[in-house]
């Protein structure tokens, strides 16, 4: 059964930076394209960064371009994201998504992780 | 970057109504589109793949049409459970967008 975890969200001021995790369980987070969605409080959700199945390719939305660094640990079956320099408007709950096989849909979610960006 | 635009933005319905929601895309993007079903508070669920596949588990009254720049998701006999906000993505090309929304509230 696929699980996805994601941890490491909380309080940092703006400039601070913050690591999320995603933790898999169920699959094999190589053998897919994994991605980052953010949902700021009361708005529709933003696509963020994808990872693909090589490991090499990696794409960022241009509010993030920069400043944000997404990575994947095949030994621990994890997908990270490294958030720096954050701002006010980078606050939203980060889901860390699963693609479907051979795409890019994403068909499993984890519960997501509040990152709030505050003085 | 390709941009999508979703109609309506709100829309209000009672049980048992048909439902379309149209995502229409700023450029051609084949059939490479996905909806999404949100409920407050909980993560999204993929609802349709490719534009017109029913992804597993999900009840045959959700169906999804189109390709190149328009597209419909339709609730064939809207249900209680329904009611959430409903989101298009295009998988064409990065950046992946997504629509704004269409939130579904009860009539």
């Amino acid at each position: 059964q696929v699980h996805l975890v994601e941890s490491g969200g909380g309080v940092v001021q703006p400039g601070g930076s913050l690591r999320l995790s995603c933790a898999a369980s169920g699959f094999i987070v190589r053998s897919y394209v994994m991605h980052w969605v953010r949902q700021a409080p009361g708005k529709g959700l933003e696509w963020v960064a994808s990872i693909e199945k090589d490991g090499i390719n990696k794409y960022y939305a241009d509010s993030v371009k920069g400043r944000f660094f997404v990575s994947r640990d095949n030994s621990k079956n994890t997908l990270d994201v490294q958030m720096d320099r954050l701002r006010g408007e980078d606050t939203a709950v980060y889901y860390c998504a699963k693609a479907i096989l051979g795409g890019h849909d994403v068909d499993y979610w984890g519960q997501g992780t509040l990152v709030a960006v505050s003085s | 970057d390709i941009q999508l635009t979703q109609s309506p933005s709100f829309l209000s319905a009672s049980v048992g109504d048909r439902v379309t929601i149209t995502c229409r895309a700023s450029q051609g993007i084949n059939i490479f589109l996905a909806w999404y079903q949100q409920k407050p508070g909980k993560a999204p669920k993929l609802l349709i793949y490719a534009a017109s596949n029913l992804h597993s588990g999900v009840p045959s009254r959700f169906s999804g049409s189109g390709s190149g720049t328009e597209f419909t998701l339709t609730i064939s006999s809207l249900q209680p459970e329904d009611f959430a906000t409903y989101y298009c993505q295009q998988l064409s090309s990065y950046p992946l967008t997504f629509g704004g929304g269409t939130k579904v509230e009860i009539k």
